[in-house]
């Protein structure tokens, strides 16, 4: 069974760091054709994704926000990890994890196909 | 930059009616478009891939169809549980992933 679980604060004050651990199960990064996505929503808003990383360590990022994302992972521990610098009320959010697939032969992707609950994060001093 | 819009941004249906939503892309992008069904509070759930190849475990009242710029999400007979709100989301141009903006679809 595929799982992924998303953590990290609650709450943030403007201007600081935001870091955001992905720990999945179920399935290796290792796999050809495995990413883990991040994406995320503001309240009463729609969906945005953020980053993504794979099994050989390509990173892609969402042109608007790159200066501000990091995306890592730990492949023995099976955690991605995404860091957004210099957080603002507007990144006030919940952010998901998403298990992204690209199948043979081709390799294109096909989208998220499990994600995790989501986690809330409040930007405010 | 590839753009999605859908249409229409919300709708009310009955019971039992057929229901269509559409997905449009600024580029062809092929058949790298999923759908996905997300209810109030709780995760996005892919219903539809590659276009029109059903998610295992997703009823059949659901379907996709479509390529290139133009794409459809249809429920045969809609169902109380089918509340929800309804995202598409293109995989094929850079950025890499973009949603559409939602449909919402409630109970008439």
């Amino acid at each position: 069974q595929v799982t992924l679980r998303e953590s990290g604060p609650a709450l943030v004050k403007p201007t600081q760091t935001l870091t955001l651990t992905c720990t999945f199960s179920g399935f290796s990064l290792s796999t050809s054709g495995m990413s883990v996505s991040w994406i995320r929503q503001p309240p009463g808003k729609g969906l945005e994704w953020l980053a993504l990383i794979d099994g050989g360590d390509d990173k892609q990022y969402r042109r608007s926000l790159r200066t501000r994302l990091t995306i890592s992972k730990d492949t023995s521990k099976n955690q991605v990890v995404l860091t957004m610098t210099d957080m603002d009320p507007v990144d006030t959010a919940t952010y998901f994890c998403a298990r992204t697939t690209a199948s043979p032969p081709n390799y294109y992707y096909d989208g998220m196909d499990v994600w995790g609950q989501g986690t809330t994060v409040t930007v405010s001093s | 930059d590839v753009q999605m819009t859908q249409s229409p941004s919300s709708l009310s249906a009955s019971v039992g009616d057929r229901v269509t939503i559409t997905c449009r892309a600024s580029l062809g992008i092929r058949s790298d478009l999923s759908w996905y069904q997300q209810k109030s509070g709780k995760a996005p759930k892919r219903l539809i891939y590659a276009a029109s190849t059903l998610q295992s475990g997703v009823p059949s009242r659901f379907r996709g169809s479509g390529s290139g710029t133009e794409f459809t999400l249809t429920i045969s007979s809609l169902q109380p549980e089918d509340v929800a709100t309804y995202y598409c989301l293109q995989h094929n141009s850079y950025p890499i992933f973009t949603f559409g903006p939602g449909t919402k679809v409630d109970l008439k």
